[in-house]
């Protein structure tokens, strides 16, 4: 069965850090990009970073870029997400989701169940 | 960046009604637009991808259109496993994927 697994998220005080990690089965992790995706309590679904197969090729929201890091691991099948500098409104449960391309067409077809973060004093 | 909208924000429908969603975009995404389904505390589902192409396992009553700068999402036949928030993702500017802000579809 493909899946994923995020785990790491709890309570941190704002200036914190905190580290995701994203365990993957059922597929060749190695063959696909990867995104972590967010979603504010109450709120919308929020891109938040990217990264390619071999790890050549990284990218990540405005709202995060410079504070999280992104990187994997694909000898161990994992994901991770290294948050620093932690405000409250990066609160929020975050996935990881599998980059899927047919014809051009990018799309994210495996997600994860969730692992939620909370930056509170 | 490319922005996106969608409508109604929410709507109130009976099993065995015919719904529709609209999402646009700030700028031609051309068929780069694909949907997700959301219950809640549960992750986002694929859809539809491509703007019209149904994802393995996704029931037939599920349907999209359009190209450019505007979009719908059809459920035929609203059942009550239906009953979710629906969001559209455009990835014409792939990787900087960009999210619609939701329409949440409830029991009337």
């Amino acid at each position: 069965e493909v899946q994923l697994v995020e785990s790491g998220g709890g309570l941190v005080k704002p200036g914190g850090s905190l580290r995701l990690s994203c365990a993957a089965s059922g597929f060749t992790f190695s063959s696909y990009s990867m995104n972590w995706v967010r979603q504010a309590p109450g709120k919308g679904l929020e891109w938040v970073s990217s990264i390619s197969s071999s790890s050549s090729y990284i990218y990540y929201a405005d709202s995060v870029k410079g504070r999280f890091t992104i990187s994997r691991d694909n000898a161990k099948n994992s994901l991770y997400l290294q948050m620093n500098s932690l405000r409250a409104e990066d609160t929020a449960v975050y996935y990881c989701a599998r980059d899927a391309m047919v014809g051009g067409y990018y799309y994210m077809d495996v997600w994860g169940k969730g692992t939620t973060v909370t930056a509170s004093s | 960046d490319i922005q996106m909208t969608q409508s109604p924000s929410s709507l109130s429908a009976s099993v065995g009604d015919r719904v529709t969603i609209t999402c646009r975009a700030s700028q031609s995404i051309y068929s780069y637009l694909n949907w997700y389904q959301q219950k809640p505390g549960k992750a986002p589902k694929l859809l539809i991808y491509a703007a019209s192409s149904l994802q393995s396992g996704v029931p037939s009553r599920f349907s999209g259109s359009g190209s450019g700068t505007d979009f719908t999402l059809t459920i035929s036949s609203l059942q009550p496993e239906d009953f979710a928030t629906y969001y559209c993702q455009q990835s014409s500017s792939t990787p900087f994927f960009t999210f619609g802000p939701g329409t949440k579809v409830d029991i009337k």
